[in-house]
Order: structure tokens, then sequence, then C-alpha cells
């Protein structure tokens, strides 16, 4: 089927503001992750989920930053009072579940954020 | 804490010349390492990955990388790169006591001259 994909492409913000970002990952992965991307850096983890559970939270950088997951589906990650370093291109990922840890992630094409 | 290291953030090279782009990472434990690429206006896709068994890895279009336990290093090479092969590259590890949680590096921007 179709790979993952994220929703917005592009969001533009004011700060303060909260936004949600959406990934509808790979059908049938039941593993799914959020990493953000700031310019001229490497992905940083945010958060994992198996399922609908999110058994590593650890990478979430404040409690601004929260994600969901819905029937082994879509997720949203939600980023409230936004703050300009919060600007960055978030990346969310989905892979089999399988339990393995050798599995490939499938990337969407990520949502690039900018908050004025 | 884990961390990834790539040595080079930018990489100009001809067609046919080789390539090695250095990957390091700190961690005691075992690991299960990657090699991610992400081609101009495409998404991140998997090149190779090691988990276990022989030490080297091959991957698509002609990539390679070597696991060296000791060195704490997961090098990528290729033989003779293509002006396709203009993208950019970042290692990844997962630390098996880690959970699912991935550390990635800063990526290396390789740009090969036609």
């Amino acid at each position: 089927g179709a790979g993952v994909s994220q929703s917005p492409s592009n969001k533009v913000t004011e700060k303060g503001k909260d936004v949600e970002l959406r990934c509808d990952p790979i059908s049938g992965h039941t593993a799914l992750y959020w990493y953000r991307q700031r310019l001229g850096q490497g992905l940083e983890f945010l958060i994992y989920f198996q399922g609908n559970s999110a058994p590593d939270k650890s990478g979430l950088p404040s409690d601004r930053f929260s994600a969901e997951r819905t029937g082994e589906s879509v997720s949203t990650l939600t980023i409230q009072r936004t703050q300009q370093e919060d600007s960055a291109v978030y990346l969310c990922a989905s892979s089999l579940g399988t339990g393995a840890q050798q599995e490939t992630q499938y990337f969407g094409p990520g949502t690039r954020l900018l908050v004025l | 804490a884990q961390s990834v290291s790539q040595h080079n953030h930018h990489v100009i090279l001809s067609e046919a010349a080789s390539l090695e782009l250095g990957c390091n990472y700190s961690y005691g434990g075992t690991v299960n390492l990657f090699w991610y690429v992400q081609y101009p206006g495409q998404h991140l896709q998997l090149l190779l990955k090691y988990f276990s068994g022989d030490p080297l890895v091959k991957g698509i279009k002609g990539f390679e990388a070597e696991f060296i336990k000791s060195k704490f290093s997961f090098n990528l090479r290729k033989p003779s790169v293509q002006w396709s092969d203009t993208a950019e590259y970042f290692c990844a590890v997962i630390s098996i006591t880690g959970g699912f949680k991935t550390i990635f590096g800063a990526g290396t921007r390789l740009f090969v001259k036609a």
C-alpha cells in the first residue's frame, strides 16, 4: 500500500499557538516513531508507539509536547504554546512492530514547522 | 548517554572516486546499527543494517558497511560513487537494552560531481 504520510507538509504558526501534526503509518505497521530534525542537525528521537501505547516517551523535550495514537493507526503530535526553538522538520516513521529491533523504519516526508 | 558521531558533515567527490563515511557510536552494550539515506526531494530510506553475524554488511546500490566492535565504528563504503549517490547519509544506533529508541548521527551530505 501507500507509504507513511504526514500532514500538513508545512506549517507556519505564531509563538504561543498550539499545533497538531498528523502521521498515517503504513497499513499493518504497529510500531510508530516520531523524530525532530532541526536545521543542520541529525534526527532527534521523540517518542515511540507499539500499538496504541507509548513505552518510550523519553525523548519528548518538554511537557508542551504530547502524542497519541488511536486504533493502531493515525498518530498526532501536539505542541502547545509553541516556541521559536520548536521550528524543525518533524518526521514520522513506522515499522512492522514484530518486536525485532533490527526492523526497518519507513519514513514519511515530514512536516516543516516554522514558529514566528 | 548514547551518541552517534559522523565525522564529516560535507563530502565532495568526483564520479568513480571511492567513498568512506565514518560513524562512531558511544555505547558499551549490544547494538543494532543502520545507515539511512535521503536523496534530494525524497524520504529517508534504509541503506543497510547490522544486527548480528558477518560484520561486513552489504546494502543497496553497491554500498557496504563494516561493524568493528572494538572501535565502536560502522563506516559506510562504496568503491566507486556515481552522480546519483548525491544525498544525505545518516548513521543510526539502537541499543538492545534501550528499547526502540534510535539515536541518529547529524548526517553527512555527499555531493558527487559528474
